[in-house]
C-alpha cells in the first residue's frame, strides 16, 4: 500500500543552523506533497508545499525539494530560530485525495 | 486560524458509549476529511466526503461511521467505544473538485479520552 517514510525521527540544532527533513514516498501517482508543522496539542499546520510539476519551492527561509525520479522530497529551513521547535511531518497524496502521512521529525531549536 | 471549525474540544466518556464529532469546513470547501492521531499510529486518514457523498475510505473501524450534511458540516460518530479509541481526531476541508486545489486545512481537533 502507499507509505511515507520520513527521516530522522528527531533533530536538534543550535539556532541559525540549517535543518534538513528527507521523506520518500511509495505511490509513483502521488502528485501533492504538503509539509505541515505541529505544535504540542495543536492543529497540523500547512507550511509549504510543492506538486510534482515542479522541482523546488521556496518561500523565505523554508524550502522544498522534489525528486520524482528518486520518489524523494526534502524540507529545508536555513537560519532556523526556536519557534522553529515543533514536529514536522510530509506528506504525500494524488490530486483531492487522502493525504499519506510520515511519521514525524521532531524539531528542537537551541537558543 | 484555518477557517474549519472543529467541536467539541474535548471529550471524556467511557469504554462502550458513544460520540459525535462535528466539523464545519472551510467557506466554499466541498470536501472534508477526517484524520486520527494517537501516540503510535501517528495521522491516519479515516474518510473522505465530497459535496455530500462518501468519496474514500482508510482505515476506518466499522465501529465508527460519518456523514456530510447538505450544508457541508461533517459528523464522525464513534460507538462502542474502547480504551484504544482515544486519540485525537482532525477534520479537513479543500476546495476538491476541479474549481479548487488540494491543499487540506486542519481544523483544530477534538481529543477524546475513553476512560
Amino acid at each position: 500500500g502507499e507509505n511515507v517514510e520520513q527521516h530522522p525521527s528527531t533533530l536538534s540544532v543550535q539556532e541559525g543552523d540549517s535543518a534538513v527533513i528527507k521523506c520518500t514516498y511509495s505511490d509513483s501517482a502521488s502528485n501533492y506533497f504538503p509539509w505541515y508543522k505541529q505544535e504540542l496539542g495543536k492543529r497540523p499546520q500547512l507550511i509549504i508545499d510543492i506538486r510534482s510539476n515542479v522541482g523546488e519551492k521556496k518561500d523565505q527561509r523554508i524550502a522544498v525539494t522534489l525528486n520524482k525520479t528518486a520518489k524523494h522530497f526534502s524540507l529545508h529551513i536555513t537560519e532556523t530560530q526556536p519557534e522553529d521547535s515543533a514536529v514536522y511531518f510530509c506528506a504525500a497524496s494524488r490530486s483531492f485525495q487522502k493525504l499519506v502521512f510520515g511519521t514525524g521529525t521532531r524539531l528542537l531549536v537551541s537558543p | 486560524d484555518s477557517g474549519v471549525t472543529q467541536t467539541p474540544k474535548h471529550l471524556i466518556t467511557a469504554t462502550g458509549q458513544r460520540v459525535t464529532l462535528r466539523c464545519s469546513p472551510r467557506s466554499g470547501d466541498l470536501s472534508v476529511y477526517w484524520y486520527q492521531q494517537s501516540l503510535d499510529q501517528g495521522l491516519q486518514f479515516l474518510i473522505q466526503y465530497y459535496n455530500g457523498e462518501e468519496r474514500a475510505k482508510g482505515n476506518i473501524l466499522e465501529r465508527f461511521s460519518a456523514q456530510q450534511f447538505p450544508d457541508l458540516h461533517s459528523e464522525l460518530n464513534l460507538s462502542s467505544l474502547e480504551l484504544g479509541d482515544s486519540a485525537l481526531y482532525f477534520c479537513a476541508s479543500s476546495p476538491g473538485g476541479l474549481a479548487g486545489g488540494s491543499e487540506q486545512f486542519f481544523g483544530p481537533g477534538t481529543r477524546l479520552t475513553v476512560l
